[in-house]
């Protein structure tokens, strides 16, 4: 069975303070990795696509890795902008992406 | 120039009522989804729409059904409404089924 796993639940960071956030999945036939952004009241919006294992993007500040069972998205100098769930979601042969439960991220000016 | 957007925002109802929720996109996508996030924050799949064609059914009750009008409009009705109900619905789209999904803002449905 298809499974996504998003660590930690939840992350504190002064500003300025890099981290990163762990996505472990199992999937069969990874067709792409999803990363998005939430914030509270508002529907995700979309960060990233990986496809395959090696692959890395940039955005501002964060950066999404992937291998064959992880993916990676690293945050350098956050500020609190950068406040919000972060959800990881991989997609598999059926079409079908599994959201993971996400990483509350909150950055303490 | 709202690419996914869903009306209504919130919508409070009583047991055993039945509603509905609209849902629209402007990005010129052929897939559309609807999903559920419950109190936990756990955003599950519930249906997805190719060109007006039921693609992904998941298991969902059949008090809830979606219609497609047409390919940028995908809405779902849901009958006899139950407290269990109470959520946050949301819509998204995609260019292809493999793509990146883009969401709308979400209709938050609270039972009483």
């Amino acid at each position: 069975e298809d499974q996504v796993t998003q660590s930690p639940e939840a992350l504190r960071l002064q500003e300025g303070e890099s981290s990163s956030l762990n996505c472990s999945y199992t999937v069969s036939g990874l067709r792409g990795l999803f990363w998005y952004r939430q914030d509270p009241g508002k529907g995700p919006e979309f960060l990233f696509t990986l496809y395959s294992a090696g692959e890395e993007k940039e955005k501002e500040r964060l950066k999404a890795t992937l291998t064959k069972k992880e993916s990676f998205l690293h945050i350098t100098a956050p500020k609190p902008e950068d406040s919000a769930t972060y959800l990881c979601a991989p997609g598999g042969r059926d079409d079908k992406i599994i959201f993971g439960k996400g990483t509350r991220l909150h950055i303490l000016p | 120039d709202t690419a996914v957007s869903q009306t209504p925002k919130y919508l409070v109802t009583q047991m055993g009522n039945d509603k509905s929720i609209k849902c629209e996109q402007n990005l010129g996508h052929d897939t559309m989804y609807w999903y559920k996030q419950d109190s936990k924050k756990f955003l599950k799949i519930m249906f997805s729409y190719n060109n007006k064609e039921l693609i992904i059914n998941e298991t969902v009750p059949n008090r809830f059904s979606p219609k497609s009008p047409d390919k940028a409009h995908l809405n779902l009705h849901i009958n006899s409404l139950e407290l269990g109900d109470s959520a946050v619905y949301f819509c998204a789209s995609s260019q292809v089924d493999t793509g990146p999904q883009y969401f709308g803002p979400g209709t938050r449905l609270t039972v009483t």
